[in-house]
């Protein structure tokens, strides 16, 4: 399982971009990148997943570089419901057999007004 | 889409007492299924998965066990609660469309 690193916080004011970056550097041939949103009390949510380059949806964008050994979730224009934990998973899935996707501590992003 | 519920939303057991905590998934069929705990302030720690219905694998020995008697439907039990079975518990259903979790709302459990 590639190990992955956050920072374990962040802070940042409404209307900021906030870059979050996620190291893993033995990432895997078919390992993806996924980023999941977790409030207090409540099931991480998914946010986006990708493999190589940029994915871009209508909550965030990911950046990975070609080497894949990082990645970087972007959140335009933070607001106060953003303060939020943010997971960085790394690994590979297998329909048949499931899979071992282990979440970490994660990054806890404060957003101040 | 996928739905997974979860009940009870919190519970409080005595040590000693059984655990059983269910979770159905609506929207999708032979999901992969699976349990994770939350600790407080800390990350998730996957307990079971399984892939059918019978089959569960375990990822850390421990005082709890799973069960898939239907597609749909995940089982968490215990015979007998430890204090250190106290955590936020949680229900994911593996989404085929991206290769992400979806989770349930989770079950705050507090074994006293």
């Amino acid at each position: 399982l590639a190990k992955t690193t956050q920072p374990i916080s962040m802070d940042s004011y409404e209307g900021q971009e906030v870059n979050i970056t996620c190291s893993h550097n033995n990432i895997a041939t078919n390992d993806y990148i996924t980023w999941y949103q977790q409030f207090p009390s409540q099931g991480p949510r998914f946010i986006i997943q990708g493999y190589k380059t940029k994915v871009t949806n209508e909550v965030a964008s990911l950046f990975i570089p070609a080497d894949r050994k990082s990645s970087t979730l972007s959140l335009p224009r933070v607001s106060l419901s953003d303060t939020a934990v943010y997971y960085c998973l790394v690994g590979e899935i297998k329909m048949e057999y499931g899979n071992k996707l282990v979440f970490g501590a994660g990054t806890i992003l404060r957003v101040k007004s | 889409s996928q739905t997974i519920h979860q009940w009870p939303a919190t519970l409080v057991q005595p040590v000693g007492s059984p655990l059983s905590l269910e979770c159905t998934v609506e929207g999708t069929s032979n999901p992969n299924l699976y349990w994770y705990r939350q600790a407080a302030g800390r990350g998730l720690q996957l307990l079971f998965y399984s892939v059918g219905i019978g089959q569960i694998s375990s990822e850390v020995p421990q005082n709890l066990s799973a069960s898939r008697p239907q597609d749909r439907q995940f089982i968490l039990s215990s015979k007998k609660l430890l204090l250190s079975d106290s955590g936020f518990y949680l229900c994911a259903s593996l989404r085929r469309d991206s290769y992400g979790y979806t989770f349930g709302s989770g079950t705050r459990l507090t074994v006293v």
